[in-house]
Parts: structure tokens; sequence; C-alpha cells
């Protein structure tokens, strides 16, 4: 069984301040670990993702997620908040369904993040 | 990029009545689609996996005769909701995985489903 627990509901930064989002997973097997931003009423974006390899994964808008398997963390940061930024932040995990496969997704409960001018 | 087209985005229908929402690959193949359900300020909730050409394996707890999920091509998968009630008000979503797609997982826009 995996499961994902992002601490925080909300989050609020000023505009040009750093950006952490925590997240902890749960996993039996070596995990698949995703970033996903959620704007009102649309789908999830994937930010970026974790598989194997370099444990630091850097994905698009400038976010970037630090994979610690001794601390079973996938935190997300950004150095500099844009107003843009403000949206839901969904982490995922994903278990294996065999080789690079990707099975089902276990999703966190999100978290939104404010960005105040 | 992998696309993932949701109709409709949002609908609202009477109690009692049914619902389908349809969740289309545009450029590529999918044998497997996912369908989720999002209340209000929480997280995403598998429902269902969607099979091409078999039937879909449901979640514990998720009624499979209330949510009809039939997958008949490798680019079509439709989620009918049956007999809706005003509980049944949520957001669904599909996803599906392109072969070989190094990003995993790609998102449907939504369906804001109302019911009244």
């Amino acid at each position: 069984a995996q499961s994902v627990t992002q601490l925080g509901s909300h989050v609020s930064v000023s505009e040009g301040a750093l950006v952490l989002l925590r997240c902890n997973y749960s996993s039996s097997v070596p995990p698949y670990l995703f970033w996903y931003v959620q704007y009102p009423n649309q789908g999830l974006q994937l930010l970026l993702k974790y598989t194997t390899g370099a444990t630091l994964v850097k994905g698009i808008n400038g976010f970037e997620a630090e994979f610690k398997k001794s601390e079973t963390s996938f935190h997300l940061t950004k150095p500099s908040a844009h107003m843009s930024d403000a949206a839901e932040y969904f982490c995922a995990v994903s278990d294996r369904a065999g080789g690079t496969s990707y099975g089902k997704l276990t999703f966190g409960q999100g978290t939104i993040l404010t960005v105040h001018p | 990029g992998a696309v993932v087209s949701q109709h409709p985005s949002r609908v609202i229908c009477k109690s009692g009545t049914s619902v389908k929402i349809e969740c289309r690959s545009l450029d590529f193949q999918a044998t497997t689609m996912f369908w989720y359900r999002q209340f209000p300020k929480q997280s995403l909730m598998l429902m269902a996996t969607s099979n091409e050409g078999s039937k879909a394996t449901y979640e514990q707890g998720v009624e499979k005769d209330k949510f009809l999920i039939n997958h008949a091509s490798l680019t079509l998968s439709t989620l009918t909701v049956t007999s809706a009630h005003p509980e049944d008000s949520s957001f669904y979503i599909c996803s599906a995985r392109p072969a070989g797609s190094g990003d995993g997982y790609t998102f449907g826009s939504g369906t804001r489903l109302t019911v009244v």
C-alpha cells in the first residue's frame, strides 16, 4: 500500500519569496513521485516527476523537488514566487506496474498556494 | 505532447437522470484510462481503471452499477453516472497514459457535474 501526506493544506507567501510545499510518502516499493498543479475547474498539469537517477528534479515554471529516501520526502520548492503560481498543488505516488511502467496514482490532500503582492 | 480531451466541461442534470462524460486521447492510443472524482477542497480519489476491450476495475466502495464505464476503443472511454442524485455532484477527471511516455499520465480538463 502507498500513501501521500502533504503538510499544510494552505501555504501563503509573498511575491518573490521562497515557496516550500511539503510532501511525505509511504511506499513498500521504490516509488515514482509526482507533483501536479491544478487551477480552478481545470485538470492537472504535471510539474515534475521522480523515477530513478538524480534525486534533485527540475520541473516547469522554475519548480524543483528533491527525493530524500531517508526522510521519505519529496518537497517542492521554488526560489521566487510569482503571482501566477497561485493554485492548488498535489503530490502523488505511483506504484510500479512493472519495469518503467507506471501504476495507479495515489494523491495527497493538496496544498493551496496563495501568493500576496 | 499527449492531449486528453474531456467533454462536457460542465453539466447540470436533474435528479434521477443519467449523464455521460467522455474522455478522449487525441494523439495517442490509450489501452488504460483512469477516472477520478474530486470533492470541493479535497484530493482526487481514483474511482476506476478503464481497460480497452474489457471490464473496468473499480476501487473499493465505488458502485459499478451507478458509475458505468465503457472503453470501447483505444481513444475513448466514457463514464455514465446513472440515476444521478445531488450527492453525485462533483468534479470528475479522467487521465490516460501514453505508451512509452516519460511523463506518465495526462489529465483531462475535468467535468463539473451538478445534480439538481
